[in-house]
C-alpha cells in the first residue's frame, strides 16, 4: 500500500544536539512538507520542497534544516538553534495538478526537550 | 494579513447532528479544506471546497460561501469514532504555481453517549 512513514514516533532531545526527523513516501509525489504542530495553534509550515533537489524555507524556518536527495525521502533536522522544539511534527506530501491537491500527511513524530 | 478561526471545543451526543463553522480572512483564496485528526494520529482528507456550494460524502458535508469567507462542517448521526479534531485549512494563491496551506486551530469535537 501506498503512504508515508515517519520515525520515529517519539524522539527526545538533549541540549544542544540536533536530531533528525525521517519521512518517506511511496506514493510518488513530487511535493513534500514539514509542518509543526503546538496546543492551541494550527499547522505551521516549516520547509517544503516542490521537486528534487529544491527546497523552500516555509513560515518558521528558524533552527531547521532540510534535504530533498531523492524523491521520496524529505528528512528535517532539529538544529540547536531551535530553542523551543518540543512540538508534534508531521511530514506530508502531495501530487500537484492532480485533483484537488490534497495532503497526504505521515503519522507524525512527537519530539521532546530532555 | 490572513485569519482563519473556528471555535476551540464542541460537544455532541452520539446519532446527533454537529456542524462545525470556520472562518477566514485572507486575500489570493484557492480552495478550503477540511481535515479530521485523532489525537497523536496523522490529519485524514474530509472534504474540499472551491466554489460556493455543498459538497456531500456520506455523514460529512462540507459548504463554502467564497463572498462571506465561511464555511462549515456537517457530521450527521454522530458515531463515537467522530470525537476528533477538525481542522480548517484554506489554500493560498501566492501568484503563478504557488499555494500555501494556512490550518486554523483546530475544533476539538467530543461525541458524548
Amino acid at each position: 500500500d501506498g503512504g508515508i512513514t515517519q520515525s520515529p514516533k517519539y524522539l527526545f532531545r538533549k541540549e544542544g544536539q540536533n536530531v533528525t526527523l525521517s519521512c518517506e513516501q511511496n506514493l510518488n509525489h513530487d511535493a513534500m512538507y514539514w509542518y509543526r504542530q503546538d496546543p492551541g495553534q494550527g499547522l505551521r509550515l516549516i520547509y517544503y520542497s516542490q521537486i528534487v533537489n529544491d527546497f523552500q524555507k516555509g513560515d518558521i524556518a528558524e533552527g531547521y534544516s532540510v534535504s530533498r536527495e531523492k524523491k521520496e525521502s524529505f528528512p528535517l533536522t532539529v538544529t540547536s538553534a531551535q530553542k523551543n522544539p518540543t512540538a508534534f511534527y508531521l511530514c506530508a506530501s502531495r501530487q500537484p495538478g492532480q485533483g484537488n491537491e490534497k495532503l497526504f500527511f505521515g503519522s507524525g513524530t512527537q519530539l521532546s526537550v530532555l | 494579513g490572513q485569519n482563519i478561526d473556528q471555535p476551540t471545543e464542541m460537544t455532541a451526543t452520539e446519532g446527533a447532528i454537529v456542524q462545525i463553522n470556520c472562518t477566514y480572512q485572507t486575500s489570493g483564496f484557492n480552495g478550503l479544506f477540511w481535515y479530521q485528526q485523532h489525537a497523536g494520529e496523522a490529519p485524514t482528507f474530509l472534504s474540499y471546497n472551491v466554489l460556493d456550494g455543498l459538497e456531500e460524502k456520506g455523514r460529512f458535508s462540507s459548504f463554502l460561501s467564497r463572498s462571506k469567507g465561511y464555511s462549515y462542517l456537517l457530521l450527521k448521526e454522530l458515531q463515537m469514532k467522530d470525537s476528533a479534531s477538525y481542522l480548517c485549512a484554506v489554500r493560498r494563491n501566492y501568484g503563478g504555481a504557488t499555494n500555501k496551506l494556512i490550518f486554523g486551530t483546530g475544533t476539538l469535537l467530543a461525541v458524548q453517549p
